[in-house]
């Protein structure tokens, strides 16, 4: 199985700053990489597919990239409605998909 | 407008068989993979399995033979069941529908269902 290993554990950002959290993969997952955020007691909701690619809707202050092993999420500009908790999502090998263990990013 | 609910009975005894029901709208099983998705205290969110369009399944094998996926297509739903369960499954159940075009993303995902294994 992939193992996804995801960092920070926790993140605590001030209103306006720049943000990235990491996904590390086990070996290569050939951009195959969703990100998700997930509010307070309601659904993850799709961020970034393949990678770098911005679900419809979503803010364009998120964004996503990376190739190989290593990719990130980057938020240009926290705002309040940011905080929560964000997961990434290998799609390259199955079963299973694997998700990562989540980053919790709170407002300073 | 598509949406998905979750269906099921919060409170299931260990070793008991746990039933969930997506019922879906907006949209037809038979163009998209269909995705649970649990989140326990103890591992955080897991990928169960999936039903493609054409009927077919997969599973993570950390179930092992404990879980199936079923669909009924004229009455737009999806099914999980699971045996054996254990405490640790305690956690929240989701259904989730893939992005149009690519299988293993989720776009859309239910509200998701409660369920706590105890005695």
């Amino acid at each position: 199985d992939i193992q996804m290993t995801q960092s920070p554990a926790s993140l605590s950002a001030s209103l306006g700053e720049t943000i990235s959290i990491e996904c590390r993969a086990s070996e290569d997952i050939y951009s195959n990489l969703a990100w998700y955020q997930q509010k307070s007691g309601k659904s993850p909701q799709l961020l970034i597919y393949a990678a770098n690619r911005l679900q419809d809707g979503v803010p364009s202050r998120f964004s996503g990239s990376g190739s190989g092993t290593q990719y990130s999420l980057k938020i240009s500009g926290m705002q309040p409605e940011d905080e929560g908790d964000y997961f990434c999502l290998q799609g390259s090998k199955f079963p299973p998909l694997t998700f990562g263990s989540g980053t919790k990013l709170e407002i300073k | 407008q598509v949406q998905l609910k979750e269906t099921g009975p919060g409170l299931v005894q260990p070793t008991q068989t746990l039933s969930i029901t997506c019922t879906v709208s907006g949209f037809s099983l038979t163009s998209y993979y269909m995705q649970w998705v649990r989140q326990t205290p103890g591992k955080g969110l897991e990928w169960m399995g999936f039903i493609r369009s054409g009927g077919s399944t997969e599973y993570n094998s950390e179930f092992k033979s404990r879980l199936s996926i079923s669909r009924d297509t004229s009455k737009n739903q999806v099914f999980l069941k699971m045996n054996s369960l254990k405490t640790e499954d305690t956690g929240v159940y989701y259904c989730a529908r893939s992005l149009p075009g690519y299988n293993y993303y989720f776009d859309y995902w239910g509200q998701g269902v409660m369920v706590t294994v105890s005695s």
